[in-house]
């Protein structure tokens, strides 16, 4: 089956620390990818996107990711966190290319410290 | 406001008991979206409209599960005789299929919260 693997589930960081998330996925074809991001009280919201192109995609507020075929990684980065970066972070992905339904990983509880 | 809406926020019911939750999308969206996502877990595909035709329905969605969208607006999704195992935030989302054919990305609501006592 198709699935999405978010290894890192509780990470506890200080700011200015860099962070990388991992993100694995299951599947040889075509994908679509997507890191969404849940600040505490709101809902998710996309921080960027993997469609096409130069494998290395930049989003809102610092954050890139790498796609990395032969890993089936997208692993998200960012080089200096902030105490507003504390939030879950979810890896999704659409397979298939054309695929209507997103598969996500479990998420990844960020905690930046003061 | 012009992202996803839901409503209600919260619903506290009683089990064995029907509820309805509704999902208005952005309004240029053609696609809607269903997702369950429980504690500690990311959300998982309930069910998929494109215009008013439901065209993808998980295995997740029992019969006591029914979701609408009659004219292609705005959407509903009704559990009946809910179980405390429903106890779950509801998530719509919505998107835009592009004139290539390609999916879009996903425009998340707040959730519905249901608790079933």
């Amino acid at each position: 089956a198709q699935s999405v693997s978010q290894h890192n589930h509780h990470v506890i960081l200080s700011e200015a620390a860099s962070l990388e998330l991992g993100c694995n996925y299951s599947y040889g074809g075509t994908v679509n990818l997507f890191w969404y991001v849940q600040y505490p009280g709101q809902h998710l919201q996309l921080l960027l996107k993997y469609f096409s192109g130069d494998p290395l995609v930049k989003g809102i507020k610092g954050f890139e990711a790498e796609f990395i075929k032969s890993k089936f990684s997208f692993n998200l980065r960012k080089p200096s966190v902030q105490w507003s970066d504390t939030a879950e972070y979810f890896c999704a992905v659409l397979f298939g290319g054309g695929g209507n339904k997103l598969t996500f990983g479990t998420g990844t509880q960020l905690k930046v410290e003061l | 406001d012009t992202g996803v809406s839901q409503d209600p926020r919260h619903k506290i019911t009683k089990r064995g008991q029907n509820v309805t939750f509704r999902c208005d999308p952005i309004s240029e969206h053609n696609r809607l979206y269903w997702y369950r996502q429980t504690l500690g877990q990311g959300p998982e595909f309930l069910t998929y409209f494109q215009n008013e035709a439901q065209l993808e329905k998980s295995r997740l969605l029992s019969d006591r599960f029914s979701a609408e969208r009659p004219k292609g607006s705005f959407s509903t999704l009704e559990i009946q005789r809910t179980e405390q195992g429903d106890s779950a935030m509801y998530l719509c989302a919505s998107s835009l299929l592009s004139a290539a054919g390609g999916s879009q990305e996903q425009f998340f609501g707040p959730g519905t919260r249901l608790t079933v006592l």
